[in-house]
């Protein structure tokens, strides 16, 4: 099992929608756990933490599920600017280290 | 006012060749790491420095040599580079391995 799971997509929506992402982990000690949003030839750059009693900021809700040890990322009213790949991140208990998701693409059409 | 920068942006070099990037964060943290990210754009760590000390060193062939001369640098020098190295290069620092971490623009790497 991957150590971080993201269905790659591309997820192809219009402007306005509800598009959710979700990501797996296997470590059940994984403590610290991110979103990353990463445009075409950019570098990563955060988009949110998780927290366990989930958070949102504007548009974005991010949850964790630790029982089930997956963490998901949903967007409201998509913006055409919100095409990009979104990084699933998770720290790996006992190594001191972050591991990435492949991302997930996002395609918001007009 | 950039938070972690490095340089070059681009680089372009035939094989064989020894050419070094480097790295600098203005944030005050104690972790920097090196991330290689390749043509299928997976994003894997090959270095972490935490307080200038090798933290995690990924089964880098020994041609990558990363140098932290104090916490806020962190350089990687590639010698007798190869076809298989080009990729983009990221630089990233982090208050701590489990925090959040800091992307730099990444350097475009092609070996010719």
């Amino acid at each position: 099992r991957k150590e971080v799971e993201q269905d790659p997509g591309p997820f192809n929506v219009p402007e306005g929608a509800t598009v959710a992402f979700n990501c797996t982990y296997s470590n059940s000690a994984s403590q610290s756990f991110f979103w990353y949003r990463q445009d075409c030839r950019k570098e990563p750059k955060l988009l949110m933490s998780v927290y366990s009693s989930g958070n949102e900021d504007g548009r974005f809700t991010a949850q964790l599920n630790r029982a089930s040890q997956y963490i998901s990322l949903l967007i409201r009213d998509s913006k055409l600017s919100d095409s990009a790949t979104y990084l699933c991140v998770v720290n790996k208990a006992g190594f001191q280290k972050l591991v990435f998701g492949t991302g997930t693409r996002l395609l918001v059409s007009p | 006012d950039t938070a972690v920068s490095q340089t070059p942006k681009y680089l372009v070099t035939q094989m064989g060749n020894d050419k070094s990037i480097k790295c600098e964060q203005n944030l005050g943290h104690d972790t920097m790491y090196w991330y290689k990210q390749d043509s299928k754009k997976f994003l894997k760590i090959m270095f972490s420095y935490n307080n200038k000390e090798l933290i995690i060193n990924e089964t880098v062939p020994n041609r990558f040599s990363p140098k932290s001369p104090d916490k806020a640098h962190l350089n990687l020098h590639i010698n007798s580079l190869e076809l298989g190295d080009s990729a983009v290069y990221f630089c990233a620092s982090s208050q701590d391995p489990n925090t959040e971490a800091f992307f730099g623009q990444g350097t475009r790497l092609t070996v010719v």
